[in-house]
């Protein structure tokens, strides 16, 4: 019964180039949400997903993030124009429908920008 | 707003102590409470929740009391064991009849505990 995959699990990145992280929730799990967490801070939410649908987008810098959650297909956080600020882990958590407080946790991608 | 305001560590305990996270937070409404563990290279892991005041949340050995008087969920474990150095997040939900969006998970900074034998 595999839980949240996430990857790549550690991503390089020079300035200005682009980071697209992947997030594949549990099997039967339909809500996505994304969290970052700095160096020596806790997680930070940046937003919530259904399928097709932004459900949350109030933890999102306005520039250059962006994420989806296609009908086929697992969700993608979008980072344009990385900056050394970026750096961070990024975790993705899924829920059931029914259970929005009930989230598994993937193992995170460490975004490391050079 | 809703915020949690976490006991900073690292925390350093000997196998066997007893441990004390405290761990407050700032909601309107009725926040569901949570104590999230991330072992090292790890995502997070839900350890236990509390949904309504006087609840206790257990799990491990670890228990929680959702204290809406203190505004407090602090998490304890009579006995510590090596295998519980972790990372230790709490974490609330906002309740939805304020207006929040369900879902939402405010932390706080984490606690890093280490046992040593």
């Amino acid at each position: 019964n595999a839980g949240v995959m996430q990857n790549p699990r550690h991503l390089v990145r020079r300035r200005g180039q682009e980071a697209r992280l992947r997030c594949s929730p549990m099997k039967g799990h339909s809500h996505v949400y994304w969290y970052r967490q700095l160096p020596e801070e806790g997680l930070k939410f940046m937003v919530y997903l259904q399928k097709e649908n932004i459900i949350d987008e109030s933890g999102m810098p306005k520039e250059r993030f962006s994420a989806e959650f296609p009908k086929e297909g697992p969700s993608i956080l979008r980072i344009q124009q990385v900056v050394r600020g970026d750096s961070a882990a990024y975790f993705c958590a899924s829920s059931s429908q029914g259970a929005p407080n009930e989230q598994y946790f993937g193992p995170g991608t460490r975004l490391t920008v050079t | 707003g809703n915020s949690v305001t976490q006991m900073e560590g690292p925390v350093t305990l000997s196998e066997e102590a007893f441990l004390t996270i405290n761990c407050t937070y700032t909601a309107t409404g009725y926040p569901s409470l949570f104590w999230y563990v991330q072992y090292p290279g790890e995502g997070l892991q839900l350890l236990l929740k509390a949904t309504k005041a006087d609840d206790k949340g257990s799990n491990k050995g670890f228990e929680a009391t959702y204290r809406k008087e203190t505004t407090s969920f602090h998490l304890e474990k009579g006995s510590v064991q090596v295998s519980d150095s972790a990372v230790y997040f709490c974490a609330l939900s906002a309740s939805a009849d304020r207006g929040s969006t369900l879902g939402r998970l405010y932390f706080g900074r984490g606690t890093q505990l280490t046992v040593w034998p």
